[in-house]
């Protein structure tokens, strides 16, 4: 069981480059987010998703798009890529928690093992 | 603005002796509040998760506990180890949204040494 399966582990863009993060989860979870995490800061969220087909955004959502074809994958664009943008990124996937809502808040958060974007 | 607030931001103690690590957070109410081990490189790993109703939870010899009129939550690792250096993140969750509302501490660095 492989969890959260985050590539390229490492990249070097230049300004204005675009790229894309890939995240993939094998356990068949529902909810799946992308979280940026800087020195000194709390982990932030960029997007997130409820399932195949929905996606909405999180705190920091300029300059990063998602989609969300398949249970499985939630990949995460940089358009045009800042220095601004250089950090770890970090892809989660979340199982369904316990409570009267399918989307209870108590239900376990994987992350993957982060992505270390720097961009000159 | 919902915050969580951690101390100390570091620690260094020595192999085998105890230590307790702070978390003060603002979010009320809560639906629950989490501590993530988070090594050097690596993606965070969820120690234990209390919900409002909960005071403490242990995880081998991690023991988190919570106190929800003070908002306040504490983990205590006993009888350290090398392994234990880290990062330890405190996440608080209010009761709407489904995980997108998780506010994340900056977390407690502590080293263990020989």
């Amino acid at each position: 069981n492989a969890g959260v399966t985050q590539t390229p582990k490492f990249q070097v863009l230049k300004t204005g480059q675009s790229m894309t993060l890939q995240c993939a989860q094998d356990m068949n979870h529902e909810y799946m987010s992308w979280y940026r995490q800087d020195p000194g800061m709390g982990l932030r969220l960029i997007h997130y998703s409820v399932g195949a087909g929905i996606t909405d955004q999180g705190e920091v959502p300029n300059g990063y798009n998602v989609s969300r074809s398949t249970t499985e994958d939630f990949p995460l664009r940089l358009l045009s890529a800042a220095p601004s943008q250089t950090s770890v990124y970090f892809c989660a996937s979340k199982e369904r928690g316990t409570g009267f809502s399918p989307f209870a808040n108590t239900g376990e958060l994987f992350f993957g093992e982060g992505s270390r974007l720097t961009v000159l | 603005k919902n915050q969580v607030e951690q101390s100390p931001q570091s620690l260094i103690i020595l192999e085998g002796k105890n230590c307790t690590l702070q978390c003060n957070y603002t979010v009320s109410p809560f639906s629950n509040l989490r501590w993530y081990k988070q090594d050097t490189g690596r993606g965070p790993v969820s120690l234990t998760i209390m919900t409002f109703s909960e005071n403490t939870k242990s995880n081998g010899r991690y023991t988190a506990t919570l106190d929800a009129d003070t908002k306040q939550s504490s983990l205590h690792i006993t009888a350290s180890q090398l392994s234990d250096s880290a990062s330890y993140i405190c996440v608080v969750s209010p009761p709407e949204g489904g995980g997108n509302k998780l506010t994340f501490g900056t977390g407690t660095q502590l080293k263990v040494e020989l």
